[in-house]
């Protein structure tokens, strides 16, 4: 099962792209990366997901490397409601890490 | 469509206490699973079911008992609560198996369980 790693916290101004990094080197090839965001004491929200190709949808993009050994999600527009923890997870085990902090200042 | 829901929302127990934390989903998701959270921590894996009839342990099951006799429902069981299990409870479904490559995981609003 693919564990990842991911910085603690990150700041990024209102209005700026947010590129939050994921590190996940034992990935298999068949396996997706899954990102989610917990807002305060929510539960948390499924954000996107990916296999290979680089994916966007309505709330972000996320782009994969070619070898797949990491990713980053890109919030394009970050606003004071993005603020939040977002967890990089693989799929087969759903084991939540303790994500990145990511904190949107104005 | 009310997605996953969990009651109670809050609950105080005293040491010792049983009790019953309910999860319903009302997506038809084989996949159901609980978790607890800590202050200042990620998601810790309790138990999960990936069907009717079919459950099992999860990183932290100590505890803790489930069942699932039916698709919707996934109740979590604490056999004799202690302040250690004070924590914030979510339950979370998926379409399909333990995974689901295109509709990710529904989680609920959790329960927030004080445990004196």
């Amino acid at each position: 099962d693919a564990k990842t790693t991911q910085p603690t916290s990150m700041d990024c101004a209102e209005g700026r792209a947010a590129n939050l990094p994921c590190n996940h080197s034992t990935i298999s090839g068949n396996e997706y990366v899954y990102w989610y965001r917990q807002i305060h004491s929510q539960g948390p929200q499924y954000i996107i997901h990916g296999l290979k190709n680089n994916e966007t949808n309505e709330m972000a993009s996320l782009i994969i490397t070619e070898d797949r050994k990491s990713s980053t999600l890109i919030l394009p527009h970050a606003t004071l409601r993005d603020t939040a923890v977002y967890y990089c997870i693989g799929p087969n085990d759903m084991r939540f890490g303790a994500g990145t902090r990511l904190t949107v200042k104005p | 469509n009310a997605g996953v829901t969990q009651t109670p929302k809050f609950q105080v127990l005293k040491t010792g206490q049983s009790m019953t934390l309910q999860c319903a989903q009302d997506m038809n998701h084989e996949y159901m699973s609980w978790y607890r959270q800590d202050p200042g921590m990620g998601l810790r894996l309790i138990h999960y079911s990936v069907g009717a009839g079919i459950t099992d342990q999860g990183e932290v099951p100590n505890g803790y008992n489930v069942s699932r006799s039916t698709t919707e429902d996934f109740p979590l069981r604490l056999l004799s609560a202690a302040p250690s299990q004070t924590s914030v409870y979510f339950c979370a479904s998926s379409r399909q198996g333990k995974t689901s490559a295109n509709y990710g995981y529904t989680f609920g609003s959790g329960t927030r369980l004080t445990v004196v």
